[in-house]
């Protein structure tokens, strides 16, 4: 199956800083790429569609101004946290469709980045 | 409101034994289903999935059933190994084929030796 990859794994920041995290498509060019949140034993909550050279599509209840998304190029998103605030500690995982596959596939998840906010 | 819902969040199962993980949803307009496995601090991993003009799809060990006039489906692992020990994430596609997947809360797997 296709890779996708995360950077960093894991991130420790202080209250107010922010925080980017990378994510990556190895071996496709993904024209969209999502962001999920997952607090603990919950579920994979979508947070944001990332549209190649277009803005990001967000959830409702999602803050735009301060989940920053950047999707550059067909294999690099990624996602600021602006002004982390211990509320914001979480496990962001993003994922990508290979578009070669085409019709109903699975999204392709990268390995997640644990963020925790001091 | 909750559309993808697993509703038993742990499951312990022993070695060699069937491991049964349900699913229910609420939406009848979900027409592509999936089942994806996770371990802590990684990102899912798909594992098999189902069309709902299909009641059944195997893959070796895996087996996913629906049933579309109940909102059901299931994930039937058999025989169970202690390396399927994990969450296991039902998830549903909302928008057709290039829509967004809307993912249950999980159900922890334990398979014991």
């Amino acid at each position: 199956g296709a890779v996708v990859s995360q950077h960093p794994s894991r991130v420790i920041c202080k209250s107010g800083t922010s925080v980017k995290i990378e994510c990556r498509s190895l071996d496709f060019q993904a024209t969209t790429m999502f962001w999920y949140r997952q607090f603990p034993k919950q579920s994979l909550m979508l947070m944001a569609t990332s549209n190649e050279g277009s803005k990001a599509t967000y959830e409702q209840g999602v803050e735009k101004d301060k989940f920053l998304i950047n999707h550059a190029s067909l294999t690099l998103s990624t996602l600021t946290v602006t002004s982390a605030h211990p509320e914001d500690s979480s496990f962001y995982i993003c994922s990508a469709r290979d578009p070669r596959l085409g019709g109903y596939n699975e999204q392709f998840f990268g390995p997640g980045t644990r963020l925790t906010v001091l | 409101d909750q559309q993808v819902k697993q509703n038993s969040p742990s499951l312990s199962v022993q070695e060699g034994r069937i491991s049964i993980l349900n699913c229910d949803y609420t939406n009848s307009m979900f027409d592509y289903f999936l089942w994806y496995k996770k371990y802590p601090a990684e990102g899912p991993t798909f594992l098999i999935s189902i069309s709902s003009i299909k009641d059944k799809n195997e893959d070796g060990r895996f087996t996913v059933f629906l049933n579309k006039s109940a909102k059901h489906l299931s994930l039937h692992i058999v025989p169970s190994q202690p390396g399927d020990s994990a969450v296991y994430f039902c998830a549903a596609y909302y928008g057709g084929s290039q829509g967004n997947l809307i993912f249950g809360k999980g159900t922890k797997l334990s398979v014991k030796p």
